[in-house]
């Protein structure tokens, strides 16, 4: 069974641009959540889509923005690209929406803006 | 909001003896989850704790939930150089949706 796969792996980004990241869940998943990781603030939550409907959202600004697709696949979107935007971003992937089921993470972008 | 805190914040052991990490949650824990990273890397999934005073294994890893459900521990026995990473306990806020709140991570290295 395929993991949570992640695209890209490193992406390099001036000021200002825009970025789309992807996730695909593990086969059957239709929860799918997004995470940034930085040295300073740890992981923090983004939000989470399950069936194609964002259920939860964390405390960052409306430049960060997503979606999720029919089979289940989501695209997390930073727009007006912010130096303080540099972080390792991860998605989880849940079989159903709620707590108490496994969350499997995938590999990671890492996004540098310069 | 709920905060976990993970002690302690860094571990150095030689290889083979025992360790225990901990994590401390400010409210009651609904689901706690453990998991490793290698740096740079994605997470990866070791154990999920529902029930007061479960206990879960898995090779020479235990992670286990106390009774009041606001405080779990990850102990390693003979750790190996393999065993080297940051480890991260999550937890389940209880709402609604997916939110996992995160402790700050503790890293370990083993030394041979």
């Amino acid at each position: 069974k395929a993991g949570v796969t992640q695209t890209p792996r490193y992406l390099i980004k001036t000021r200002g641009q825009q970025v789309t990241l992807s996730c695909s869940p593990i086969s059957g998943h239709r929860s799918v959540s997004w995470y940034q990781q930085t040295p300073g603030q740890g992981l923090q939550f983004l939000f989470e889509y399950f069936s194609e409907t964002q259920r939860n959202k964390g405390n960052f600004p409306g430049r960060f923005s997503g979606r999720q697709f029919s089979n289940s696949r989501s695209e997390m979107n930073v727009s007006t690209l912010e130096l303080g935007d540099s972080a390792l971003y991860l998605c989880a992937s849940r079989r159903m929406t709620g707590y108490n089921t496994e969350a499997f993470f995938g590999q990671g972008t890492r996004l540098t803006v310069v | 909001s709920q905060e976990l805190e993970q002690s302690p914040q860094s571990l150095i052991v030689q290889e083979g003896k025992n360790l225990t990490i901990n994590c401390t949650s400010s409210k009651t824990l609904y689901g706690l989850y453990w998991y490793k990273q290698k740096y740079g890397e994605g997470l990866i999934f070791l154990m999920m704790l529902q029930k007061g005073g479960e206990e879960k294994s898995h090779e020479k890893i235990t992670a286990k939930l106390d009774e009041k459900k606001q405080q779990s521990s990850l102990h390693i026995t003979a750790s190996q150089p393999s065993h080297a990473g940051i480890y991260l306990c999550g937890a389940d806020g209880g709402n609604a949706g997916n939110m996992l709140t995160f402790g700050g991570g503790t890293r370990l290295m083993v030394k041979p």
